[in-house]
């Protein structure tokens, strides 16, 4: 069962304009959401998480958009730039509980 | 700083045998967890680590198993490997959720 979803394998951005990964969830009792970006040959790398009692977390160039009801999150990295090409793991957590990551969403930022 | 550390990067085992990974946290993380990440697949959790004792442990058999030590540092450990134990190994440490888990590069597993 994938407490996770992340439903668009991959996207396609112009470089400049603004990227959006989307994320669902099914377990309402998860109350922190990460994201996280991978490199080829490299771990995960952490990048911005919100709290389930917010429901916008900005930090930069990111920013994570976090719908309770709707069980959605999505992330916003604007302006999108070629670094940000890579897969972008959506996860969460109850409590101090296991991290549960979804498939991830492969960025290509395009020239 | 130096993040996390796993090794080896690369292995290369026959079935039926048993591999041992290993992984130092990052400095001032008291907290392992494992993860194991198929190709195409986000990571799975595998279990953690902390105070040396098994917290969590996700869905996966008796086969793996780990280990950590007084220093923080850990072992994951396969017994009986199959091929579909063939993954990239992800070890990642912590000390507060609000700041995630820093991971490490991982080891390739593959099993022939």
């Amino acid at each position: 069962d994938q407490q996770v979803k992340q439903n668009s394998p991959s996207l396609s951005v112009q470089e400049g304009r603004i990227s959006i990964l989307n994320c669902d969830y099914t377990n309402s009792m998860f109350d922190y959401f990460l994201w996280y970006k991978k490199y080829p040959a490299e771990g995960p790398t952490f990048l911005i998480s919100i709290s389930s009692i917010k429901d916008k977390n900005e930090d930069g160039r990111f920013t994570v958009f976090l719908n309770k009801s709707a069980k959605h999150l999505s992330l916003h990295i604007v302006p999108s730039q070629p670094g940000d090409s890579a897969v972008y793991f959506c996860a969460a957590s109850v409590g101090d509980d296991k991290i549960i990551f979804g498939k991830g969403t492969r960025l290509h930022i395009l020239p | 700083d130096a993040g996390v550390t796993q090794s080896p990067t690369h292995l290369i085992k026959t079935r039926g045998q048993q591999v041992t990974l290993r992984c130092s946290p990052k400095s001032g993380h008291d907290t392992v967890s494992w993860y194991q990440q198929a190709l195409g697949q986000g990571p799975q959790f595998i279990f953690q680590y902390y105070e040396e004792e098994e917290r969590q442990r996700g869905n996966f058999p008796d086969r793996f198993s780990g280990h950590q030590y007084p220093n923080y540092s850990s072992e994951l450990n396969v017994n009986a490997l199959l091929l579909g134990d063939s993954a990239l190994y992800l070890c990642a440490s912590s000390f507060d959720r609000s700041y995630g888990y820093t991971f490490g590069s991982g080891t390739r597993l593959t099993v022939v």
